[in-house]
């Protein structure tokens, strides 16, 4: 069974920097695209980044140059590094497999 | 504002059919798959329809997807209560800086 649980999330300042992590069971990392999306409170889903089975990286505008998806083939997780958090950035934020399975999400606050 | 256009809200009574619409481009509907996700508050979106018209295992066959050129739409036949939530399309968009994922605004399904 595709299992995904999201980690990492909490209060942070602006400015700051945070990661979060997504540990995939059922399935291999590696061997599918993966994406992390994002859903502001009371919004709609707006996609963050995706890292491609070799490797690849594409990146949503409003991230670009402050978040970096990676994943460790060892320990079968994804990772989304946050720095240079804004206000704007907070949400759930949800990784999914080949936007078929999806996890719970772990929620961002940026705040003062 | 969202690059795929889909009607804020819809309703229905049930056993009534409903469908949710949903407007995009060339770059994303016109040249690549459709998803459509159901969302019921305070939980992760659940696919409900991939590669347009394709329902996972377990997605009743009331759901089913159709699309046109640059347009695609969700439709929910026998509707029940239980069908109230909130429903996304996406399409993967081709653009200049590289592929991303594209969501519609969301439609809040109420059943009366």
């Amino acid at each position: 069974e595709v299992q995904l649980v999201e980690s990492g999330g909490g209060l942070i300042q602006p400015g700051g920097s945070l990661r979060l992590s997504c540990a995939a069971s059922g399935f291999t990392v590696s061997s599918n695209y993966m994406s992390w999306v994002r859903q502001a409170p009371g919004k709609g889903l707006e996609w963050v980044s995706v890292i491609y089975s070799g490797g690849s990286t594409y990146y949503a505008d409003s991230v670009k140059g402050r978040f970096t998806i990676s994943r460790d083939n060892s320990k079968n997780t994804l990772y989304l590094q946050m720095n240079s958090l804004r206000a704007e950035d907070t949400a759930v934020y949800y990784c999914a497999r080949d936007l078929y399975d999806w996890g719970q999400g772990t929620l961002v606050t940026v705040s003062s | 504002q969202s690059v795929l256009t889909q009607p804020p809200s819809a309703s229905g009574t049930p056993g009534q059919r409903v469908t949710i619409s949903c407007s995009g481009s060339s770059s994303n509907i016109g040249s690549n798959y459709v998803y459509w996700y159901q969302q019921l508050p305070g939980t992760a979106p659940k696919l409900l329809i991939y590669r347009n018209n394709q329902r996972p295992s377990g997605v009743p066959d009331r759901f089913s997807g159709s699309k046109s050129g640059t347009s695609a739409s969700l439709a929910i036949s026998g509707l029940r209560s239980e069908d109230e939530a909130d429903y996304y399309c996406a399409a993967w968009d081709d653009s200049l800086s590289g592929p991303n994922v594209v969501f519609g605004g969301g439609t809040k399904l109420t059943v009366l």
